[in-house]
């Protein structure tokens, strides 16, 4: 168990790029989900697919944003024409469908700072 | 909408005595609660649940959090803290009816215990 890796694990951006952030699960793992942290707040959720079918979006993934998982393995998560309110951790984490399905695994994420 | 209140952004206790931090929720219908701990420059790491059954849960570290339906309440537990509990603790629910695992996380609480 390598545990969820995800990459980069700092962005600074300016405003208008684009971005694109990598999370890798654990291999046996076939949900992913994808949680943004804002300073002091809690996680929020943003997705989450089941194999490579995307489940659910929260009503916070706006249109700007976009998440991926082809082939029900890593997943990408790009942010177009970044904002400076974009600026937040984002979090990936995995779990299985069965056994431990309450219990979710969360890589370290990735800092972005939109200037 | 469930949401999770953590009233406290920070709780200070010495060394060997007993901690609690707080956390009540709104869920509709019976809710799952969990609670999670994050380090520094690290992921989320789950501490315990509560999906069913007895109202005193133990956990990873010698935590424990009790179940309390009439005050609604899941409140977070050490007979004795030490300085490396010191981190940022996270109540979390998710409704018993989502199929999707998505947790609703409080905003969090920072522990500090001091030698």
């Amino acid at each position: 168990d390598t545990g969820v890796s995800q990459d980069p694990r700092h962005k600074i951006t300016k405003r208008g790029q684009n971005v694109t952030f990598r999370c890798d699960p654990i291999s046996e793992h076939n949900r992913l989900y994808w949680y943004r942290q804002t300073l002091g707040q809690g996680p929020e959720f943003l997705t989450y697919f089941q194999n490579e079918a995307q489940l659910e979006k929260s009503r916070l993934l706006s249109d700007r944003f976009s998440a991926e998982r082809p082939k029900g393995s890593f997943s990408t998560l790009e942010i177009q024409r970044t904002e400076q309110g974009d600026s937040a951790m984002y979090l990936c984490a995995s779990s299985p469908i069965e056994g431990t399905n309450e219990k979710l695994f969360f890589g370290s994420g990735t800092q972005l700072s939109v200037l | 909408a469930q949401s999770v209140a953590q009233p406290e952004d920070q709780v200070n206790v010495a060394e060997g005595n007993p901690l609690t931090v707080k956390c009540t929720y709104s869920v509709s219908g019976n809710p799952y609660l969990f609670w999670y701990v994050q380090y520094p420059n690290r992921g989320l790491q789950f501490l315990l649940k509560y999906i069913t059954g007895d109202n005193l849960v133990k956990g990873s570290y010698g935590f424990e959090a009790e179940f309390n339906k009439s005050q609604t309440s899941f409140h977070l537990k050490k007979p004795s803290a030490l300085v490396s509990d010191s981190a940022l603790y996270f109540c979390a629910s998710r409704e018993v009816n989502n199929a999707g695992n998505m947790l609703t996380f409080g905003g969090g609480t920072r522990l500090m215990v001091k030698p």
